[in-house]
């Protein structure tokens, strides 16, 4: 069974560009999870999706905002990047009708803002 | 809101060793779920162990094993005869279970990097 994927896995971008980043979940999933792992940091929680809408939000700016499709893959959108922007974006996924309450996360994507 | 505290930033043991590291939560609910997630320098979070607050009998999952003092809000990861491959970060993690919007996310502690020498 495949696990959770995310594309790409090492991103650098420039200060002011915009970034999306894919994830998709471990079929039969439908909850999506986005964290962000800054340097020297815990895991943040930015976003959760489920069945398609968002459910809840972490405290990080509107220019971070993401979708689920229905097949239940994500995106998430960085815009206007900064440079305290750089991080590692885990995405991670959950549920379906097995209603799994831990998550399984993805390898992540390596974003470097210059 | 939950808070997760790791209080070893780092750890370091011989191969073989017993190894425990230390994590404290806090919360209002009275049930929830915890976690210890691995993250080795692959990048990747690995799930290693759960607890389901409900249960009273600590989680074992071959050589890793939890401590879970509900009362004291204590969820210690115990690891026995450790093995380069356990090298890593470790994460300890709080989640409420419920379908109320927003109540499925994981809450992470700081965590504490292990280093298992040879």
């Amino acid at each position: 069974e495949a696990g959770v994927t995310q594309s790409p896995t090492h991103l650098i971008k420039t200060r002011g560009q915009q970034v999306t980043l894919r994830c998709s979940p471990i079929s039969g999933h439908t909850s999506v999870y986005w964290y962000q792992q800054a340097l020297g940091l815990g895991l943040q929680f930015l976003l959760w999706y489920d069945e398609g809408e968002e459910r809840n939000r972490g405290n990080f700016p509107p220019r971070f905002s993401g979708r689920q499709f229905p097949n239940y893959s994500s995106e998430l959108n960085v815009n206007a990047l900064e440079l305290e922007d750089s991080a590692l974006y885990l995405c991670a996924s959950s549920g379906g009708r097995q209603r799994t309450n831990w998550a399984f996360f993805g390898q992540g994507t390596r974003l470097t803002v210059v | 809101a939950q808070t997760v505290t790791q209080s070893q930033p780092e750890m370091s043991v011989q191969e073989a060793e017993t190894v425990t590291l230390s994590c404290t939560y806090d919360t209002s609910e009275n049930n929830y779920y915890l976690f210890w997630y691995k993250q080795p320098p692959s990048r990747q979070m690995i799930l290693v162990i759960r607890q389901e607050a409900y249960k009273q009998q600590n989680a074992t999952e071959n050589r890793f094993s939890v401590n879970f003092q509900k009362a004291a809000k204590s969820f210690s990861l115990k690891i026995s005869d450790s093995q380069l491959g356990d090298t890593a970060m470790y994460f300890c993690a709080f989640m409420k279970p419920s379908l109320i919007q927003g109540a499925q996310k994981l809450v992470f502690g700081q965590g504490t990097r292990l280093t298992i020498n040879p």
